[in-house]
């Protein structure tokens, strides 16, 4: 069965500190990861997607993410948080690739501190 | 970039009335929406693929004659929750697809049923 764990519900960093989101998944199939961001009262956005072409990812505002195979990981990052950065994060995977059916993980709150 | 409109943000309803939900395509043609919903600190799941013109197609365990979903128009779909009760209340989110590839999402409806 295909899943999706963000390994932390909650972030918090200090402005123009580095961001980490942890993602692992699990699939039996190549899978197509994103990482969408949803701030106060706005839809899911997307930040990023991984589609099988270049492992390591970058996405708006800043953010990429690098696919791991052998550690079936798909982690955001950004190297320097900004306040606006504070939000809901959701790692997601499709499977089989490319299809619209998305395994959500719980989600991850950005807290930025100033 | 292309936004979907989603109707009412919250609302709070009496057991056993009916509660509807827009979904509205603002600046593309949706031929396909979708209709997930998210427990308190659960992932979002899937409940059901809405198809202009056809039926619905609903997730496994998605009672289809409590969860009506209506396509009626490119840039339409409606979740109606029939004789709503307590264990109903969740966070409602609807996607649309633009395209083959692109989803655009909905800053969801938040469900209380008293």
């Amino acid at each position: 069965a295909q899943s999706v764990t963000q390994l932390d519900s909650h972030v918090s960093v200090s402005e123009g500190t580095p961001v980490l989101l942890r993602c692992n998944y699990s699939s039996s199939y190549s899978p197509s990861l994103f990482w969408y961001v949803q701030h106060p009262n706005k839809g899911l956005q997307l930040l990023l997607k991984y589609t099988s072409a270049a492992t390591l990812v970058k996405g708006i505002n800043g953010f990429e993410a690098e696919f791991k195979k052998s550690e079936t990981s798909f982690h955001l990052t950004k190297p320097s948080a900004h306040m606006s950065d504070a939000a809901e994060y959701f790692c997601v995977v499709s499977v089989p690739a490319g299809t619209d059916k998305l395994i959500f993980g719980t989600g991850t709150r950005l807290q930025v501190f100033p | 970039g292309a936004v979907v409109s989603q109707h009412p943000s919250w609302v709070i309803c009496k057991s056993g009335t009916s509660v509807k939900i827009e979904c509205r395509s603002l600046d593309f043609q949706a031929t396909t929406m979708f209709w997930y919903r998210q427990f308190p600190k659960q992932s979002l799941m899937l409940m059901a693929t809405s198809n202009e013109g056809s039926k619905a197609t609903y997730e496994q365990g998605v009672e289809k004659d409590k969860f009506l979903i209506n396509h009626a128009s490119l840039t339409l779909s409606t979740l109606t929750v029939t004789s709503a009760h307590p264990e109903d209340s969740s966070f409602y989110i609807c996607s649309a697809r633009q395209g083959l590839e692109k989803l655009f999402f909905g800053s969801g409806t938040q469900l209380s049923v008293l």
